[in-house]
């Protein structure tokens, strides 16, 4: 069965730290894998790694691909209040359909 | 822009009664999916659709069922709702994959309160 795990569930960290979020993997026929950002309402779209594309950058926020070992990092620096959002890994796992299997998600909080 | 709407926001319902969700969006996507997120749980896909009157079952489809009629509308049908179908239901499409996986735009989200 399809697995993608998030750690941790929750992390509250002061402004200004720099925090690293996991996503570990476990699908056949790998093709990609997602991070998105979800506030108070609908996940946005932040990166798509695949196995040509293993780093990706974007202001504080990187992201690295680990195909070997069947993880992804998503990593923020400098945090800031607006940050604080629920991240969710996810993972295509159905040739054709596109089904995406969700991690539980990281809920990060920044305090002041 | 992509833009996905889901036709409410939040909903109280009591237990028994027929609820229809609505989910429309306005690139001309193919793939259109149902998700529901519970604390603890993450997003959990109940029905997918990648064409008109086409669908498939997500990993929860018990309790629900979908309708497709257009392209651009997918809605979902709790035909007698539980208590345990209290969520937040979430809305997404996509296009259809023509290499590395497509991202799908999410809808604002309908938070549900079955009484």
């Amino acid at each position: 069965e399809d697995k993608v795990v998030q750690s941790p569930l929750s992390l509250v960290v002061h402004e200004g730290d720099t925090v690293t979020l996991n996503c570990s993997y476990e699908v056949t026929n790998f093709r990609s894998l997602l991070w998105y950002k979800q506030e108070k309402k609908a996940p946005t779209f932040l990166f798509m790694l695949t196995s040509s594309g293993i780093e990706k950058k974007s202001g504080r926020l990187s992201s690295i691909l680990d195909k070997k070992e069947l993880f992804s990092i998503l990593n923020i620096t400098a945090t800031q209040t607006g940050d604080s959002a629920i991240y969710l890994c996810a993972v295509p796992t159905n040739f054709g359909n596109e089904k995406l299997t969700f991690g539980t998600g990281t809920r990060l909080t920044i305090i002041p | 822009d992509v833009k996905v709407t889901q036709s409410s926001r939040y909903l109280v319902k009591r237990t028994g009664e027929k609820v229809f969700l609505e989910c429309v969006q306005d690139m001309d996507h193919e793939n259109m999916f149902w998700y529901r997120q519970d604390p603890g749980l993450g997003l959990r896909l109940i029905y997918f659709s990648y064409d008109v009157k086409m669908k498939e079952k997500g990993d929860i489809p018990e309790g629900y069922s979908v309708s497709r009629e257009k392209k651009e509308r997918f809605s979902l049908i709790l035909e007698s709702a539980s208590t345990n179908q209290t969520s937040m239901y979430l809305c997404a499409s996509s296009l259809p994959v023509q290499g590395p996986q497509e991202t799908q735009y999410f809808g604002p989200g309908t938070r549900l309160l079955v009484l």
